[in-house]
């Protein structure tokens, strides 16, 4: 089984500075897809960004970005600029075709 | 549909009871999935489908639980005899084929008492 780790319970911001979440995922595949999934309070999961482990390039979506690391199976997002709407648990998942989920970051931004 | 939809929204049980919990996912997604999240934790898979078929029950974590998709689109998750640890967020998620990108329903909270 696939299994995901974020060591990381809790991060605080300040407002429109940048915060960076740690994820390191175990497989043995060379195929495979990883996520960044946002929860907000009201529970609704919403997808963030999303990395294809055959691309070099690493994912990008307006002030979210990953640094990807294939070799040494570690996937972070960094969050420019931070807004107060960023607040939520930010999950990181790996998927073959069912997501596994690590145990989840929260997210505080100070204004 | 916009999006997955799920129902109800919140679902109070008394211990022993058998609960359904349905899932309507965006429309023409081939895959559907079920996950149970606790408070606090990260998701965890329970059950997988293509269109009808249920490829993969493997998180299913009792014989008390039960999926069913039978027409590939709507799909209900039945809890019989609930216990206080069913306790949980049910979530849906649904995707066009396996391995793409999962969208997610609101959930169904599950409070047993």
């Amino acid at each position: 089984a696939q299994t995901v780790t974020q060591s990381q319970p809790e991060m605080s911001v300040q407002e429109a500075e940048t915060v960076t979440l740690s994820c390191t995922y175990d497989t043995s595949e060379s195929d495979y897809y990883l996520f960044w999934y946002k929860q907000p309070p009201s529970r609704q999961m919403i997808l963030v960004i999303r990395q294809e482990a055959y691309k070099q390039q690493n994912a990008t979506e307006n002030r979210f970005s990953v640094n990807f690391q294939k070799a040494a199976k570690s996937f972070s997002l960094k969050i420019s600029d931070s807004q107060l709407g960023d607040a939520a648990m930010y999950f990181c998942a790996y998927t073959d075709y069912k997501l596994s989920f690590g145990a989840g970051t929260t997210v505080t931004v100070r204004a | 549909g916009a999006g997955v939809s799920q129902s109800p929204r919140y679902k109070v049980a008394k211990r022993g009871q058998d609960v359904a919990l349905r899932c309507d996912p965006i429309s023409g997604h081939v895959s559907l999935f079920w996950y149970q999240q606790a408070l606090g934790q990260g998701p965890e898979f329970l059950t997988y489908f293509q269109n009808e078929a249920q490829l993969d029950k493997s998180g299913l974590p009792s014989d008390r639980f039960f999926a069913e998709r039978p027409e590939g689109s709507v799909s209900t998750l039945k809890i019989q005899r609930t216990q206080q640890e069913d306790s949980a967020v049910y979530l849906c998620a649904s995707s066009s084929t396996a391995g793409d990108t999962q969208y997610f329903g609101p959930g169904t909270r599950l409070t047993v008492l």
